[in-house]
């Protein structure tokens, strides 16, 4: 089993739409998580953390639920440039090594 | 600030070749990293550092190895270049672990794409 699972997707949405990506993660004592997003040919960029009691930014929410060690991330009206590959991210607490990336859901938006 | 800084953007190695790909970041963080990305893959971590003069192996070191004699500065070297190593290579940083566990994300660079022919 990997360490951090994404469905791969790829997921194609009409503009508008809400979308969500679910990642979950095989270690229970990772402490941090993240969603990056990384453009095509472009590096990883930190769209945001998660946090226990979920968390808000924008149109984008970020879940995390520890007790089935997954996470995931809601995309509401969804706009072009949200097109790109989403990342899941652990880290556990205390090791500077263990920042596990998942291999990414790519998200299409449609016009 | 220029955050992160990888030269060279693209290289094309010839089996058996040695190269360094350099990475720099001005904002004194202490933490850095070598990571490579495949096709359709996660990242997968190289080296890392927690300091200078400090280096410890990820998850895939065979075939690399890196130095840190600066805060700035984390080149990472291959030696003998193989097909297997054709890949997307990404430097990152961070500040001090406690900023990790906060929230606070890597920083990454804008990635060296090397081709091993």
């Amino acid at each position: 089993r990997k360490e951090v699972e994404q469905d791969p997707g790829p997921f194609n949405v009409p503009e508008g739409a809400t979308v969500a990506f679910n990642c979950t993660y095989s270690n229970s004592a990772s402490q941090s998580f993240f969603w990056y997003r990384q453009d095509c040919r472009k590096e990883p960029k930190l769209l945001m953390s998660v946090y226990s009691s979920g968390n808000e930014d924008g149109r984008f929410t970020a879940q995390l639920n520890r007790a089935s060690q997954y996470i995931s991330l809601l995309i509401r009206d969804s706009k072009l440039s949200d097109s790109a590959t989403y990342l899941c991210v652990v880290n556990m607490r205390g090791s500077a090594r263990q920042l596990t990336f998942g291999s990414g859901t790519q998200l299409t938006v449609l016009p | 600030n220029a955050g992160v800084t990888q030269t060279p953007k693209f290289r094309i190695l010839k089996i058996g070749q040695s190269m360094t790909l350099q990475c720099t970041q001005d904002m004194n963080h202490n933490y850095m990293y070598w990571y490579r990305q495949d096709p359709g893959m996660g990242l997968k971590l190289i080296y890392y550092s927690v300091g200078a003069g400090i280096t410890d192996k990820g998850e895939v070191p065979n075939g690399y190895n890196v130095s840190r004699s600066t805060t700035e500065d984390f080149p990472l070297r291959l030696e003998l270049a193989a097909p297997s190593q054709t890949s997307v290579y990404f430097c990152a940083s961070s500040p001090s672990l406690s900023g990790t566990a906060l929230g606070y994300g890597y920083t990454f660079g804008s990635g060296t794409r090397l081709t091993v022919v």
